[in-house]
């Protein structure tokens, strides 16, 4: 079975660009969450998506934003990007709420911002 | 508020020695709790999770956990180290229906002493 997959693997981006990052999730998996791991601030929960909708949403800024498709799979869209969004983008999936909740992760997006 | 406390950013043990790395927690409901593994320039990988059927779970690698309620933690262990387990680990807690988001600890960097 075939896991997280994240794409693309590393990104370099000027300040004020925008990025778009993608996630497709677990076959049969309907939720999909995002992290942002950057250095000294450790993992930090961005958004979840679930059934196609924003169901919560992190201590973010609204130029993170991002959607869940009808095919589960996912993008995280970053608009006016800063130096400080420079951070291991990390994307994971899980069955139902109500199933253990565990989240699997893919192998997340390196993303520099230049 | 849901929070994890990971004392010891960088822990050492030698091969072939105990394991022990410690996580405290804090949730206004009945936690699900779990130990994520990350190997370098890799993603997270589940270790084990507790989702409130038994107190010592057993996970992946050898690795086990065991949740004490009067003491707000979930301390995982390893009776041998190897090689292999060297690694930062991080601690997470849910606390589900609808909070799905996982809050991580800062994460444990393991060392194994040849």
């Amino acid at each position: 079975e075939a896991g997280v997959t994240q794409s693309p693997t590393h990104l370099i981006k000027t300040r004020g660009q925008q990025v778009t990052l993608r996630c497709s999730p677990i076959s049969g998996h309907t939720s999909v969450y995002w992290y942002q791991q950057a250095l000294g601030l450790g993992l930090q929960f961005l958004l979840w998506y679930d059934e196609g909708e924003e169901r919560n949403r992190g201590n973010f800024p609204p130029r993170f934003s991002g959607r869940q498709f009808p095919n589960y799979s996912s993008e995280l869209n970053v608009n006016a990007l800063e130096l400080e969004d420079s951070a291991l983008y990390l994307c994971a999936s899980s069955l139902d709420p109500g199933t253990g909740f565990e989240q699997y992760f893919g192998p997340g997006t390196r993303l520099t911002v230049t | 508020a849901q929070s994890v406390t990971q004392l010891g950013s960088h822990v050492s043990v030698s091969e072939g020695a105990l394991v022990l790395l410690r996580c405290n927690y804090s949730s206004s409901v009945p936690p699900y709790l779990f130990w994520y593994v990350q190997y370098p320039n890799q993603g997270l990988q589940l270790l084990l999770k507790y989702t409130s059927a038994a107190t010592l779970v057993k996970g992946i690698n050898g690795f086990e956990a065991e949740f004490k309620k009067s003491e707000t933690s979930f301390h995982l262990t390893k009776p041998s180290a190897h090689m292999s387990d060297a690694a930062e680990y991080f601690c997470a807690v849910s606390e589900g229906f609808g909070n799905e988001k996982l809050t991580f600890g800062t994460g444990t960097r393991l060392t194994i002493i040849p």
